[in-house]
């Protein structure tokens, strides 16, 4: 098994420009999440989705969208990208409630926005 | 509300003990750890649930006290293999989301 993966690894943008990360997992889980992580601290929660079709806003949601066709992948959009969004991005899944469960992360995107 | 983790750093010899703190001023339903090593991803440690229940498969223990809203977590005689960032997560109930505390750096050194 893969676990979680992520597309792609690193990514630089200019400002304005806009890109799709995508993540994937092969484990069946129902909950997905994405997060940022900024230097020196610690991760914030972006969006998350408790399930095929569903997505709901976390901690941090300006400025992104997220969609979830198929269960197995989650995407974060960046409509016209800022360079406060210039971060470390993390995806996670989860057999059922990440209040409960075990949370996979994915190997992370850099992404720097100029 | 996030999660307050102290010390913010901690430096260690190798077979020395650590403790790493994480406060909230919520209840707490559950709390979480993970690692994370540098340039990687985090990596989960252990979850406590209310009632005294754990749930992990690496050898750190720690503790829950829900009156006082903080955990506990104890690294004894560690390894060069402990170094990298901790964070524990807390929701406020079963079906929320995790909300991370800023994490502790520690290093163990030979």
């Amino acid at each position: 098994n893969a676990g979680v993966t992520q597309t792609p690894k690193f990514r630089v943008l200019k400002t304005g420009q806009s890109m799709t990360l995508l993540c994937a997992q092969d484990m069946n889980h129902e909950y997905m999440y994405w997060y940022r992580q900024d230097p020196g601290m610690g991760l914030r929660l972006i969006h998350y989705s408790v399930g095929e079709g569903t997505t709901a806003k976390g901690e941090v949601p300006d400025g992104y969208n997220v969609s979830r066709l198929k269960k197995q992948n989650f995407l974060l959009g960046l409509e016209s990208a800022a360079p406060s969004q210039t971060s470390v991005y993390f995806c996670a899944s989860s057999r059922l409630a990440g209040a409960i469960n075990e949370q996979f992360f994915g190997p992370g995107t850099r992404l720097t926005v100029l | 509300q996030q999660p307050v983790q102290s010390p913010q750093a901690v430096i260690l010899r190798e077979g020395e003990d650590a403790v790493i703190n994480c406060s909230s001023s919520k209840a707490l339903y559950s709390v979480h750890w993970y690692r994370q090593k540098h340039g990687e991803a985090p990596v989960f440690l252990m979850i406590l649930l209310k009632g005294g229940e754990q749930k992990g498969h690496e050898k750190i223990s720690a503790s829950f006290n829900e009156k006082k809203q903080q955990s506990s977590l104890y690294l004894t005689a560690s390894q060069l293999s402990y170094s990298g960032t901790y964070f524990c997560g807390t929701p406020e109930n079963a079906g929320n989301m995790l909300t991370f505390g800023g994490g502790t750096r520690l290093m163990v050194k030979p």
